[in-house]
């Protein structure tokens, strides 16, 4: 069964600052979807971005990007120029064939002003 | 945008009462589902389904069930609910895509409470 390990419950990073937050996962599927999702305290969970498995370029999204290392089956997300609104639990998350997408426990990411 | 509705944001009950989550979306999507969330175990699949009518068991079931009697529309059902499933909970939708790249889009959630 594939597995998502979130290994840093919490962290901290000051304003400004570069911050990344690590995710391994198991399978033994070698077509799928890596996934980094963040939820705002009270807020709405949303997509952050996204990785496809055959691809080896890491994904880019403005201050955020990825580091994408398939044969050791990890997954982190750079946090560059930290913000006070990028405060929030991010959860990194997995995808294949099945439809299901399996999460990560999450890590809360707190912003030192 | 797609928009996932929870019908309630916050909603307390009682232990035995039978309980009904709504879950609509609005972008015709085939795929639903229902997560709960609790602090320090991340989001766990309660239920799925992937077209009206059908529904497949997530990795935590018990105590629930569900029904999608319309493609936007999907409910998750307490049936005599109990104090240890005071949690929040998240419905998702997304579309059923042969390159499965497409992610979930979330609702605001719904946190109950189960007295």
């Amino acid at each position: 069964a594939q597995t998502v390990t979130q290994s840093q419950p919490e962290m901290s990073v000051q304003e400004a600052e570069t911050v990344t937050l690590s995710c391994t996962y198991d399978t033994s599927e070698s077509d799928y979807y890596l996934f980094w999702y963040k939820q705002p305290p009270s807020r709405q969970m949303i997509l952050v971005i996204r990785q496809e498995a055959y691809k080896q370029q890491n994904a880019t999204e403005n201050r955020f990007s990825v580091n994408f290392q398939k044969a050791a089956k990890s997954f982190s997300l750079k946090i560059s120029d930290s913000q006070l609104g990028d405060a929030a639990m991010y959860f990194c998350a997995y995808r294949n064939r099945d439809d299901k997408i399996i999460f990560g426990k999450g890590t809360r990411l707190h912003i030192l002003p | 945008d797609v928009k996932v509705t929870q019908s309630s944001r916050y909603l307390v009950k009682r232990t035995g009462e039978k309980v009904f989550l709504e879950c609509v979306q609005d972008m015709d999507h085939e795929n639903m589902f229902w997560y709960r969330q609790d602090p320090g175990l991340g989001l766990r699949l309660i239920y799925f389904s992937y077209d009206v009518k059908m529904k497949e068991k997530g990795d935590i079931p018990e105590g629930y069930s569900v029904s999608r009697e319309k493609k936007e529309r999907f409910s998750l059902i307490l049936e005599s609910a109990s104090t240890n499933q005071t949690s929040m909970y998240l419905c998702a939708s997304s579309p059923l895509t042969p390159t499965f790249n497409q992610p979930q889009h979330f609702g605001d959630g719904t946190r109950l409470s189960i007295l």
